[in-house]
């Protein structure tokens, strides 16, 4: 299976909101409620940001909020801070003990 | 707190074997809902599911990878193990172990990466 699509990069003002797509197929974002979404910054490992769908973990800020709409799944970041700039990656469970990430999307706080 | 730790050679010769070992503490690896993984990232590019192991150590391998790859478990280390066979400069990249919660199949906690070169 292929890795799921993102935009490769997305941007906005400090307040302003951001939302990033994240689309498959119905074998797996459309499928399973089962979408996570990571921030990384550079040089560090990835954070849980988002789980099933729409879950924040624990200290997310709320923010941060998860959505799907059939194959597609976003991410929206409101009130955009300047630390929220980083890469972030979605990702689905694909069926069959599987699991698949998205290519990241470069989120630039202008 | 749970801590996870990549250790393992940091240059590969191209045709070689890649082995890592991930030593979690904080918590043990035999939990019932917790799997274990690994998760790649070449250089400037995206992650890349490995594969991951259950409680019951039962192994789950990214299908592209599954004929390169072994997941082992050492359960009285609170360890497991990655050996990805027949490297290319293609498999160079920053490997991580991570916790995956179930049945979420999301990734929770996360070792800080260690860099593998494929080279000669």
């Amino acid at each position: 299976q292929s890795a799921l699509t993102q935009p490769p990069s997305a941007s906005g003002s400090p307040g302003q909101s951001v939302t990033i797509s994240c689309t498959g197929t119905s074998r797996d974002v459309g499928g399973y409620n089962y979408v996570s979404w990571y921030q990384q910054h550079p040089g560090k490992a990835p954070k849980l940001m988002i789980s099933e769908v729409s879950k924040r973990p624990s200290g997310v800020p709320d923010r941060f909020s998860g959505s799907k709409s059939g194959n597609t799944a976003s991410l929206t970041v409101s009130g955009l801070q300047a630390e929220d700039e980083a890469d972030y990656y979605c990702s689905s469970y694909g069926g069959s003990n599987n699991l698949l990430f998205g290519g990241g999307t470069k989120l630039t706080v202008l | 707190q749970l801590q996870l730790q990549e250790s393992g050679p940091g240059l590969v010769k191209p045709s070689e074997t890649l082995s890592l070992t991930c030593t979690v503490s904080g918590d043990s690896i035999s939990r019932s809902n917790s799997y274990w993984g690994w998760i790649r990232q070449p250089p400037g590019k995206g992650l890349e599911w490995i594969g991951a192991f259950d409680y019951s150590g039962r192994t789950y391998y990214n299908p592209s990878l599954k004929s390169r790859l072994i997941i082992s478990v050492d359960s009285s280390r609170n360890q497991f193990s990655l050996k990805l066979s027949s490297v290319t400069a293609a498999d160079t990249a920053v490997y991580y172990c991570a916790r995956e919660l179930v049945p979420a199949n999301n990734f929770d906690y996360w070792g800080q990466g260690t860099l593998v070169t494929v080279s000669s």
